[in-house]
């Protein structure tokens, strides 16, 4: 079974940004938050990644909330290039690694 | 740096024959995942290598095994096809294997396998 639940779509304007939410409600105190997105007929691409605190890099932000029961991925400024399937995932040491169906996130010109 | 190396691209067996997929992982990188992903299931773990030991294996028959050489390139072959296994077949690797700490995996661009 998932750990984590998405929408299985969304839209956003192109320019504008892209808030991704996902819920994690039975996450372990050690279990991070990865987010991968695949673009069509590729394979995934490692976007950001957190435990507990927010975190930010040149792809994108990842607000995790304080009782970490849920995440939201943060694209600042989607281009037509972000349209992919955005993956959420919750995940520990020898643990199987569970990629739900994600959110289909189509950025519209 | 060069990326994650998946050989053969593409590959059409027939039902009952078997198939060995290839996998090289990025210089220094010493753990190797293996996933297989269906229109119908979605992204499935196979199984993860790390320093030429398994350390975890998901929901697959015995059909499907794998193994990881010194130089961790790893291989992963399925028995006796069935029309089910077609599907891609993405490999990812991690610099080490994830025990209590967090690391990124970085994929392959896949392995499209078509059984007929």
């Amino acid at each position: 079974d998932a750990k984590t639940t998405q929408p299985p779509s969304m839209d956003c304007a192109e320019g504008r940004a892209a808030n991704l939410p996902c819920n994690h409600s039975t996450i372990s105190g050690n279990e991070y938050v990865y987010w991968y997105r695949q673009i069509h007929s590729q394979g995934p691409q490692y976007i950001i990644h957190g435990l507990k605190n927010n975190e930010t890099n040149e792809m994108a932000s990842l607000i995790i909330t304080e009782d970490r029961k849920s995440s939201t991925l943060i694209l600042p400024h989607a281009t037509l290039r972000d349209t992919a399937v955005y993956y959420c995932i919750a995940e520990t040491s020898y643990d199987k690694v569970i990629f739900g169906p994600g959110t289909s996130l189509s950025v519209i010109p | 740096k060069a990326g994650v190396t998946q050989t053969p691209r593409y590959l059409i067996k027939t039902r009952g024959q078997q198939v060995t997929l290839s996998c090289s992982p990025i210089s220094g990188h010493r753990s190797v995942s293996w996933y297989q992903q269906t229109p119908g299931q979605g992204l499935q773990f196979l199984f993860e290598y790390f320093s030429e030991t398994q350390r975890n294996k998901g929901n697959f028959p015995g059909r499907f095994s794998g193994r990881q050489f010194s130089n961790s390139r790893s291989e992963m072959n399925v028995s006796t096809l069935e029309l089910g296994d077609s599907a891609l077949y993405l490999c990812a690797s991690s610099l080490i294997a994830r025990q209590g700490g967090s690391t990124e995996a970085f994929f392959g661009q896949g392995t499209r396998l078509t059984v007929v």
